[in-house]
């Protein structure tokens, strides 16, 4: 069964401060992996997907990285406005449902 | 843009009732998905629509939830008799290929 983990939890950062965000993933035949950010009370917004090993998207402070059995969403210098859940899924081969990690909660500090 | 859009955005029920929500999706897209998302979790796939036709159900959705795409536009998702663990946030999306957009969402709430 496939499976999604997102890690750390939480991440509390000050402004301008740059980390990583984690997830591990099991799939049978990965379609695509997915990122994206949720804000309180709100739908997911898509940020990125990425399809194979070694690909890598950029959108303004963030970019995503894959290899076979993880992806991560760099963040270089976050602003407090970065605040939000990162929300890490998966589509596998022959399926319609993407299967979602639990997120990490990120809080940007001024 | 008009987006995903869906509605109610909050439903304050009490057990036992029916609850509908409806979704409208991104006009050009065909596909469509319900999700259900509780405190600190991920969505959860709940059914997939393909035009009007339900292509896939997840073993979540029990007998009390029926969804329905007439037409293959709008979408609808109904909940009868409700119970207090039926209380989430309910998201529809609706994609053109394999890239998933999603609208607000539906907060459930059941007394």
């Amino acid at each position: 069964e496939d499976q999604v983990t997102q890690s750390p939890e939480a991440l509390r950062l000050q402004e301008g401060e740059s980390s990583s965000l984690n997830c591990s993933y099991t799939v049978s035949g990965l379609r695509g992996l997915f990122w994206y950010r949720q804000d309180p009370g709100k739908g997911p917004e898509f940020l990125f997907t990425l399809y194979s090993a070694g690909e890598e998207k950029e959108k303004e402070r963030l970019k995503a990285t894959l290899t076979k059995k993880e992806s991560f969403l760099h963040i270089t210098a976050p602003k407090p406005e970065d605040s939000a859940t990162y929300l890490c899924a998966v589509l596998s081969g022959g399926r319609n449902d993407m299967r979602f990690g639990a997120g990490t909660r990120l809080t940007v500090k001024p | 843009d008009t987006g995903v859009s869906q509605d109610p955005r909050h439903k304050i029920t009490k057990r036992g009732q029916n609850v509908t929500f409806r979704c409208d999706p991104i006009s050009e897209h065909n596909r469509l998905y319900w999700y259900r998302q509780t405190l600190g979790q991920g969505p959860e796939f709940l059914t997939y629509f393909q035009n009007e036709a339900q292509l896939e159900k997840s073993r979540l959705l029990s007998d009390r939830f029926s969804a329905e795409r007439p037409k293959g536009s709008f979408s609808t998702l109904e909940i009868q008799r409700t119970e207090q663990g039926d209380s989430a946030m309910y998201l529809c999306a609706s994609s053109p290929n394999l890239v998933q957009y999603f609208g607000p969402g539906t907060r459930l709430t059941v007394t």
